[in-house]
């Protein structure tokens, strides 16, 4: 296991509803990642977050967007939800040190969002 | 952008055999290649990576090869065992700044037994 967490587990939405996806980093890392996994593929890049402020965005509209917090911690949040938001959720944490190399991403367990 | 193409979607291979998963990338700046398992209901998880100052890493019965003129990079699995049955992505990313990965479509790796 990683040490990365994501609460909650499951979930399922109506379309239009709203939902926040919740992820704890691993012990000592600073940068959390988010993606998108749809049934069968590879997982998608939505957004980083470093030192609390987006570093980095995918291909994903504006109604995603996140927080990253004083503790690393992190919440996904996806407005106005979409048949096609249905996917696993995952994040991954890193330690980003300026000037170095970048460390390896590790992954939580994911949410799998259900929108009907 | 980034893109990665990865082949084959699907393998199976006999217990005590080899398996190889190729991988080939689009963006030369590209230096950072890790490898993910995933299994049923769980989050990918590492299980090797190579940075493009090195051609070739290995990790007891897990390899893997990188040719950076050719933008295409392989997982090598020896002496496979059941429990090596998941879904394997590889990735690419560049080492500094904005780190995101971006991932191939996956294969299913089936060992018989």
């Amino acid at each position: 296991e990683t040490g990365v967490t994501q609460s909650p587990t499951h979930l399922i939405k109506t379309r239009g509803q709203q939902v926040t996806l919740r992820c704890s980093s691993q012990s000592g890392h600073n940068t959390v990642s988010w993606y998108q996994q749809a049934l069968g593929q590879g997982p998608q890049f939505i957004f980083q977050y470093y030192r609390e402020e987006e570093n980095g965005r995918g291909n994903f509209p504006p109604r995603f967007s996140g927080l990253q917090f004083p503790n690393y911690s992190s919440e996904l949040n996806v407005n106005a939800l979409e048949l096609d938001d249905s996917a696993l959720y995952l994040c991954a944490s890193s330690l980003e040190l300026v000037g170095m190399s970048s460390d390896t991403q590790y992954f939580g367990p994911g949410t799998r969002l259900t929108v009907l | 952008g980034e893109n990665v193409e990865q082949h084959p979607s699907t393998l199976s291979v006999q217990e005590g055999d080899s398996a190889v998963i190729k991988c080939t990338y689009s963006d030369s700046a590209s230096n950072y290649f890790p490898w993910y398992k995933q299994e049923l209901g769980k989050g990918p998880q590492l299980i090797i990576d190579i940075r493009s100052n090195v051609g070739e890493k290995k990790d007891q019965r897990i390899a893997v090869t990188l040719n950076k003129t050719a933008k295409h990079f392989s997982l090598h699995i020896t002496e496979t065992q059941p429990e090596d049955s998941a879904v394997y992505f590889c990735a690419a990313s560049r080492d500094f700044g904005n780190e995101k990965l971006t991932f191939g479509t996956g294969t299913r790796l089936t060992i018989i037994p």
